[in-house]
């Protein structure tokens, strides 16, 4: 059985700080993809990243970045120079890479507040 | 980006009734995906749909609920007697262009059971 676990439900960091949210995973596969998502107060899911369980290089795009490490089943984001816009609440999620069925295991969420 | 529709964006329903939501991805996809997220909760899977099967649904996805793609494009939930416990908000995702494990989400749909 999978699991994502997302120990931070709420961080408050003022505008312009760093902030890394946390994502743990457990799964016997030794093939997968971890994911991260945003849900804007709007509600709807934005895709962020996937990576897959062969590639630990850490990835940068903009201010975001995301340290990917097996050797403790972590996979965190970190935002750099945070804005008000940064405000929603993140999604670390697992999928299991088993052909015709991909379903994404969520962990809990992570709410982040960036104040002005 | 894949795009996915949603309709509607808001169901109102009394307990007992049916509804029926509906995804439309807008280009070609070989696996849809349906989830719930209960308010200020964690997005849970509901049940995968591949070549017009399910391939894994979830304990959740009891027999109120089914899923068809009825036209060759439209993707539906159905849940036959709503619940009040069934008020949510139900996403559907897309995936299986240019990399399977890519999932898309739709902008979802609030399901309010009175």
């Amino acid at each position: 059985a999978q699991k994502v676990t997302q120990a931070q439900t709420e961080i408050s960091v003022v505008e312009k700080e760093d902030v890394t949210l946390d994502c743990v995973y457990e799964t016997r596969d030794t093939t997968y993809y971890l994911f991260w998502y945003k849900q804007p107060p709007s509600g709807e899911l934005v895709f962020l990243i996937r990576r897959n369980s062969f590639d630990e290089q850490n990835e940068i795009s903009g201010r975001y970045s995301w340290n990917f490490q097996k050797s403790t089943s972590s996979f965190n984001f970190t935002i750099t120079a945070s804005q008000v816009v940064d405000s929603a609440v993140y999604f670390c999620a697992l999928s299991e890479a088993n052909f015709g069925n991909e379903k994404l295991t969520f962990g809990t969420g992570t709410r982040l507040t960036i104040i002005p | 980006e894949p795009e996915v529709t949603q309709t509607p964006s808001h169901q109102v329903t009394q307990m007992g009734q049916e509804v029926i939501l509906r995804c439309v991805p807008i280009s070609n996809h070989l696996y849809f995906y349906w989830y719930r997220q209960i308010l200020g909760q964690k997005v849970e899977f509901l049940v995968s749909f591949y070549n017009n099967e399910i391939s894994e649904k979830s304990e959740i996805f009891d027999d109120q609920f089914s899923v068809e793609r009825p036209d060759g494009s439209n993707f539906t939930l159905k849940i036959r007697s709503t619940k009040l416990e069934d008020s949510a908000m139900y996403f559907c995702a897309i995936s299986g262009t240019r990399d399977y494990n890519e999932q898309f989400f739709g902008p979802g749909t609030r399901l309010t059971v009175l």
